[in-house]
C-alpha cells in the first residue's frame, strides 16, 4: 500500500519564478495538508484541502495556492518566488473521520530559490 | 493562539538506555490532540504516538510512551531501550479537537543521538 507521494524530491528555481508541488495522498485518503519546514524549524501549516476545497489556511500570501482534485490529489504552486520560500515542502494525507487521528506524511520536497 | 515549545535542542543517550523528551504546550481549549513524531534524514515525518487530551492514561506504543501532565500542560516523550534506528529528530505537535481547525502546530524539535 502506497503511502503518501510527492514530486519532485529537489527543485532548484530562481527568483521570481512559480512552481508546482504535486502530492498523491494515501490510498482510502480524502484530505491533503501542506506544510512548510524551514531548516532547523518545525513545520508550517499551509492550507489544507478537501471536497476540492480550501478548507483551512495558515499565515501565507496569497503567492501560495492550491487545487485538489477529484482523485484527491493535490498540487500547491508558488508565484514570484523569493529566497525565503526556501524550505522543504511537506504533504500529509488524513482520511476526514474526525480530529486527533494523525496525519501520513510523504517525504517532501526541497525547494531551494537561488 | 497555541504554542509548542520544546526547550531540548539536542539529546543524546547511550544505546539501550532510556531517555525522555520535553514537550510544552499553550491553550486554552479544553478538547485537544497532542502527537509526537519523528523525522529521519529520509525526511518523511512519522507519527510515534499520540494522545487525546480527555483521556487521563498515559498512551503507551512498545518502547514509547508519554507522561501527559494536562494540568502543567506537558506532554514528554520515553523511549526505553534506544536503538540506533531511533536517531532522528523529534517534533511535538498539538491540534485543537474542533472540526474547523485542522493544522498541527508544531514545535522547534529535538535532535536526538544514539551513542553505540
Amino acid at each position: 500500500d502506497a503511502g503518501v507521494t510527492q514530486s519532485p524530491t529537489h527543485l532548484i528555481k530562481t527568483r521570481g519564478q512559480q512552481v508546482t508541488l504535486r502530492c498523491s495522498p494515501k490510498s482510502g485518503h480524502d484530505t491533503v495538508s501542506w506544510y512548510q519546514q524551514a531548516l532547523g524549524q518545525g513545520p508550517q501549516f499551509i492550507f489544507q484541502y478537501y471536497e476540492e476545497e480550501e478548507r483551512q489556511r495558515g499565515n501565507f500570501p496569497d503567492r501560495f495556492s492550491g487545487h485538489q482534485f477529484p482523485n484527491y490529489s493535490s498540487e500547491l504552486n508558488v508565484n514570484a518566488l523569493l529566497l525565503g520560500d526556501s524550505a522543504l515542502y511537506l504533504c500529509a494525507s488524513s482520511a476526514d473521520r474526525g480530529a486527533g487521528y494523525g496525519y501520513t506524511f510523504g517525504s517532501g520536497t526541497r525547494l531551494t530559490v537561488v | 493562539a497555541q504554542t509548542v515549545t520544546q526547550s531540548q535542542p539536542e539529546m543524546s543517550v547511550q544505546e539501550a538506555e532510556t531517555v525522555t523528551l520535553s514537550c510544552t504546550y499553550d491553550t486554552s481549549e479544553s478538547d485537544y490532540y497532542l502527537f509526537w513524531y519523528k523525522q529521519p534524514p529520509s525526511r518523511q515525518m512519522i507519527l510515534v504516538i499520540r494522545q487525546e487530551a480527555y483521556k487521563q492514561q498515559n498512551a503507551t506504543e512498545n518502547r514509547f510512551s508519554v507522561n501527559f501532565q494536562k494540568a502543567a500542560k506537558s506532554f514528554s516523550l520515553k523511549i526505553s531501550d534506544s536503538q540506533l534506528g531511533d536517531a532522528a529528530m523529534y517534533f511535538c505537535a498539538y491540534r485543537r479537537g474542533r472540526r474547523s481547525n485542522y493544522q498541527l502546530i508544531w514545535g522547534a524539535g529535538t535532535k536526538l543521538i544514539i551513542k553505540p
